[in-house]
């Protein structure tokens, strides 16, 4: 089974910030990897598909990148409405969530 | 507008069996798999499987060969989810998804089940 490590596991910032949140695979995915927010008491919404496609309706100081086994999803500026957990997700091989970044704001 | 409406929150002792539903709206039920998420209190999300929506076929991640059912009703656009056997390790929040090349693109609202004697 292919395994996905998010980092860190929480992470505090200022709205306005640059923040970027880390995922890595347990071997290489080719890129098969999404990007899920999930607010409390919420479902997780798709933000990012195959490494850096933006979801329709998503704002686009979202963005996704990556190779290989190493991937980031980074929000330009951080906004209130963006707390929430965040989760990575390969589908290269069957499908498998990280453990999540819980965003918090400083 | 596209939207999968899950069924009731559950309270059942261990032992007990407990069926969830997912009702999808808004768009070709068969042209999308469905997908079934779980959420321990607290936790991550666990993928627990799939089923083929226009052929009723199941597939189940390891951790979900056992007790774990998916079922179809097709002409009702609906999917079901029942656990056989509940253990206390069983409470979470059950979600369904459609599946979407590859990503999870439209979620149920979620079902919190919850096993205790």
């Amino acid at each position: 089974d292919i395994q996905m490590t998010q980092s860190p596991s929480l992470l505090s910032a200022s709205v306005g910030d640059r923040v970027t949140l880390s995922c890595k695979a347990s071997q290489n995915i080719y890129k098969y990897l999404n990007w899920y927010q999930q607010k409390l008491g919420e479902a997780p919404k798709l933000l990012i598909y195959y490494t850096n496609s933006l979801q329709t309706g998503i704002p686009s100081r979202f963005s996704g990148s990556g190779s290989g086994t190493d991937y980031t999803l980074t929000i330009s500026s951080l906004q209130p409405e963006d707390v929430a957990t965040y989760f990575c997700q390969q589908y290269n091989s069957w499908l498998t969530f990280g453990s999540g970044t819980k965003l918090e704001i400083k | 507008q596209i939207q999968l409406v899950q069924s009731g929150p559950e309270l059942k002792k261990p032992g007990e069996s407990v069926k969830i539903s997912c009702k999808a709206s808004g768009y070709t039920f068969t042209d999308y798999a469905m997908n079934w998420v779980k959420q321990a209190p607290g936790n991550g999300l666990k993928w627990m499987g799939w089923i083929n929506t226009q052929t009723g076929k199941p597939t189940y991640a390891d951790d979900f060969k056992q007790r774990f059912v998916f079922s179809l009703e097709t002409s009702a656009s609906t999917a079901y989810l029942q656990i056989n056997n509940l253990n206390i390790e069983d409470t979470a929040t059950y979600f369904c998804t459609r599946y979407y090349t590859g990503g999870f693109d439209y979620w149920g609202q979620g079902v919190m089940v919850t096993v205790s004697s």
